[in-house]
């Protein structure tokens, strides 16, 4: 198994304000995805990121996968109530088709 | 809707009894997987199904039994319910290389 932290744990901001979600790893991943799930629900992907370096936007939210593919970063720009959710890294090994996946970072926008 | 579907959503047992939960994905989808998510622990993988005729054990598989019935159908199987296993159950699908997708989960408790 191959060990993924995410972190802060929980996040708690005004809506509008700016947040970053951290997930790092000892491990290189082949690729690594995100995923948001909100209160009764399974957790749905957002993006995938394969090459190291790269960053992908969807809106306002970006994000990064490190240059080694041991870490990867969520930065959500002017947060809106609707960002509310647990935000989950998920990382792919090179030889294991299988995820492994972080704890999460529960993210609460106020309005 | 295309997608993975889960029963039951909610199911309360006594310690001892025993219960299936049903999963059913209708992408074809080589590859399925139960997980297990409690507080603060994220997703634990319980079985998984690489392809049809194939189980193998995840990360915390005491306990629990699975049968891919076929290509579509994928369940879990717990015989002698316990506390510990309160949890929410999650089902997922992949087709190996892209992202997964989630049940909207049963939730399950075990008094």
């Amino acid at each position: 198994t191959q060990l993924l932290e995410q972190s802060p744990q929980f996040l708690s901001i005004q809506e509008g304000e700016n947040l970053t979600v951290y997930c790092n790893s000892s491990s290189v991943f082949s690729s690594l995805q995100w995923y948001r799930q909100e209160p009764g629900e399974g957790p749905v992907l957002l993006v995938t990121v394969v090459t190291g370096g790269e960053v992908k936007k969807l809106k306002r939210l970006t994000f990064q996968f490190g240059d080694a593919r041991k870490d990867s970063s969520l930065h959500i720009t002017a947060a809106q109530p609707g960002d509310t959710g647990l935000y989950l890294c998920a990382g792919r090994g090179s030889n294991d088709y299988k995820l492994s996946f972080g704890a999460g970072t529960t993210v609460t926008v106020r309005a | 809707n295309a997608g993975v579907t889960q029963t039951p959503k909610f199911q309360v047992l006594k310690t001892g009894q025993s219960m299936t939960l049903q999963c059913a994905q209708d992408m074809n989808h080589n590859s399925m997987y139960w997980y297990r998510q409690d507080p603060g622990m994220g997703l634990r993988l319980i079985y998984y199904s690489a392809s049809e005729g194939t189980t193998d054990k995840g990360e915390v598989p005491n306990g629990y039994n699975v049968s891919r019935l076929n290509k579509r159908e994928f369940s879990l199987r717990l015989e002698s319910a316990a506390p510990s296993q309160t949890s929410v159950y999650f089902c997922a699908s992949t087709d190996r290389v892209g992202g997964y997708t989630f049940g909207s989960g049963t939730r399950l408790t075990v008094v």
